[in-house]
């Protein structure tokens, strides 16, 4: 079966500093893999995503990810931090096998500090 | 616009009462789905449905029930027998049949039960 592992619940940098989020993925069959940003009280907000093709995915916000199928992660970078960037960041993965639903990553809350 | 409604975006009730949540799209989406959101517990599936008339328990069905009798809408009913009902709850939905299984989310509903 799918799974994802996020390492750690809260990750804290500082405005302007790199921004790394890990995902590690368990997927018995070629995974899409997405990151879903979350803001207070609100729905997610896909942030980008990987289905097939280029491994480095950029995505919205001046984030980007890249596909390492031989680590099995899709880590989540962006070079300078803001402080517009303080939400919850998941990850997940496809289940595969013609289903369309997602098995989401607990999630990791991102402080950015001034 | 497009997307997807949640009502209300607060709800409170009493122990012992059923209670319904409301989602409804308008992207002409054929799957949607409902998940509960716990702090570090990320996202578990509720229910989800791929078409009208038909629906699948999810990760956690137990205490909830779900209609699909239209494409644009998937109430979900938390019953009394929801031993744990205090969550924030997500809908979302997807185009089935294509490569993308990205899920778009509504803005969720925090239910608290006294």
């Amino acid at each position: 079966a799918q799974s994802v592992t996020q390492l750690g619940s809260h990750v804290s940098v500082s405005e302007g500093a790199l921004v790394l989020l890990r995902c590690n993925y368990s997927s018995s069959v070629p995974p899409y893999l997405f990151w879903y940003v979350q803001y207070p009280n609100q729905g997610l907000q896909l942030l980008l995503k990987y289905t097939t093709g280029a491994t480095l995915v950029k995505g919205i916000n001046g984030f980007e990810a890249e596909f390492k199928k031989s680590e099995t992660s899709f880590h989540l970078t962006k070079p300078s931090a803001h402080m517009s960037d303080a939400a919850e960041y998941f990850c997940a993965v496809s289940e595969g096998g013609g289903s369309e639903k997602l098995v989401f990553g607990k999630g990791m809350k991102l402080t950015v500090n001034p | 616009d497009g997307g997807i409604t949640q009502s209300p975006k607060y709800l409170f009730r009493k122990e012992g009462q059923n209670v319904t949540l409301s989602c409804e799209q308008n992207l002409n989406h054929d799957a949607m789905y409902w998940y509960r959101q716990d702090p570090g517990q990320g996202l578990r599936l509720i229910y989800y449905s791929q078409i009208v008339n038909d629906f699948q328990k999810g990760d956690i069905a137990e205490g909830y029930s779900v209609s699909r009798e239209k494409k644009e809408s998937f109430p979900l009913t938390v019953t009394s027998a929801q031993k744990n009902p205090t969550a924030f709850y997500l809908c979302a939905s997807s185009i089935t049949g294509t490569s993308s299984h990205e899920q778009y989310f509504g803005p969720g509903t925090r239910l608290t039960v006294t």
